[in-house]
């Protein structure tokens, strides 16, 4: 289904803890993405990666972390500074390089309790 | 960077209407201008782009309009259906940024039987 999963599809944190979201991908595709999505509001830039072992902050970065140790793989965590960490968590990934379609994750959505 | 707005946030048709949603960009270097919909609990998907070197693209019911000069982009959707209602968004960007996509904020349209 798409080539690109995200675990879980939803999830649930006590305020202070750290919490990892999983992105797998089997498209072969070298640069791979997140993004939150809020209510209402436009998908905002996380963190990306081109390419194994290397990756860039996005749009609003604090509070989040990200590895890139496999091709197939980019998962993000939402550490306990991030402010307001409620919200929908898209990953997606792409042909690097290229302006081609992104492909995207189902989601997970977090909430803080 | 790259600032996209999306207009209108939502937008209601009768059934058979046409729909028009419009976008802005503000970096002239953008080159790639794609449309998403996401349907409800859904991921985005793509349902169309165009490239800076062409003004209109078409596929089937939807078309999208680029205007480099006037830095805008429109989707048309002719005949709706109530299958088309969902959350539309618009996104750019530029081959220096590889496939990093600054997305709108959004269009919810609802299509009315």
């Amino acid at each position: 289904d798409g080539g690109i999963t995200q675990s879980p599809k939803y999830l649930f944190r006590k305020e202070g803890q750290n919490v990892t979201l999983s992105c797998e991908q089997n498209l072969n595709h070298d640069a791979m993405y997140w993004y939150r999505q809020d209510p209402g509001q436009g998908l905002r830039l996380i963190y990306y990666s081109q390419i194994v072992n290397d990756f860039q902050k996005g749009d609003i970065a604090e509070g989040y972390s990200v590895s890139r140790e496999k091709k197939e793989s980019f998962p993000l965590t939402v550490t306990s500074a991030q402010k307001n960490p409620t919200a929908f968590y898209l990953c997606a990934s792409s042909i690097r390089g290229r302006n081609t379609e992104a492909f995207f994750g189902q989601g997970t959505r977090l909430t803080v309790v | 960077g790259e600032n996209v707005e999306q207009h209108p946030s939502t937008l209601s048709v009768q059934e058979g209407d046409s729909a028009v949603i419009k976008c802005t960009y503000s970096d002239s270097a953008s080159n790639y201008f794609p449309w998403y919909k996401q349907e409800l609990g859904k991921r985005p998907q793509l349902i169309i782009d165009i490239r800076s070197n062409v003004g209109e693209k078409k596929d089937q019911r939807i078309a999208v309009t680029l205007n480099k000069t006037a830095k805008h982009f429109s989707l048309h959707i002719t005949e709706t259906q109530p299958e088309d209602s969902a959350v539309y968004f618009c996104a750019a960007s530029t081959d220096n940024a590889g496939n990093m996509l600054t997305f709108g904020g959004g269009t919810r349209l609802m299509v009315k039987p």
